[in-house]
């Protein structure tokens, strides 16, 4: 499976736009970018996910790379409830993708 | 919104019981999933069904079964509760027909299950 890099941890103020990158070197043409996150004692909650083009949702942009090898998940305006773990992962179309798998993720921590 | 609704929040449990935990999802999703995770050790699958009566094996299933009798209901049993089956328990639900769906996955808040 194609692997996911993500920065450890990040940190934002209440209010201004985060940015969390997602490097995916080895994507194929079939893996979809998918987002999560999961917020202090709660399950993980899907975020966005996205092919080629950037997509937006009522949660955040998903702003995907002409090359594919990275996105960018894009928080406009950070709020305390905002800090969680955000997991990159690849689901591939067609193949055995019931299984999810998180990496470590980017710990998010947001300051009032 | 999807609704993925985990029939307790924390549950404290002997060593050797029978403990059942449900999950209830309000979208007519086809896939179920259960999970656990543990610190170190991320996310792991331990059954998922992909309709009514079916199930399928995942990474670990020693020590659980499970049951769907209705689409919107999936039961995850431990037969006889061993104490390195304390874990936080997690169900999904998601649209499409497993193995081959890329929809995204909708999870319950989880169990906290401490077996003692």
């Amino acid at each position: 499976d194609a692997k996911t890099t993500q920065p450890n941890s990040m940190e934002s103020n209440e209010e201004e736009p985060v940015h969390l990158p997602c490097n995916h070197s080895t994507i194929s043409g079939t893996d979809y970018i998918h987002w999560y996150r999961q917020l202090p004692s709660q399950g993980p909650e899907y975020v966005i996910h996205g092919l080629t083009s950037n997509v937006n949702n009522r949660m955040a942009s998903l702003a995907i790379a002409e090359d594919r090898k990275s996105s960018t998940l894009i928080l406009h305006r950070a709020t305390l409830r905002d800090a969680a773990v955000y997991y990159c992962i690849l689901i591939r179309s067609g193949g055995s993708n019931y299984k999810l798998t998180f990496g470590k993720g980017t710990l998010l921590t947001v300051n009032p | 919104d999807v609704k993925v609704t985990q029939s307790s929040r924390y549950l404290v449990k002997r060593t050797g019981e029978k403990v059942f935990l449900e999950c209830v999802q309000d979208m007519d999703h086809e896939n179920m999933f259960w999970y656990r995770q543990d610190p170190g050790l991320g996310l792991r699958l331990i059954y998922f069904s992909y309709d009514v009566k079916m199930k399928e094996k995942g990474d670990i299933p020693e020590g659980y079964s499970v049951s769907r009798e209705k689409k919107e209901r999936f039961s995850l049993i431990l037969e006889s509760a061993s104490t390195n089956q304390t874990s936080m328990y997690l169900c999904a639900s998601s649209l499409g027909q497993a193995p081959y769906s890329n929809q995204p996955q909708h999870f319950g808040d989880g169990t906290r299950l401490s077996i003692l």
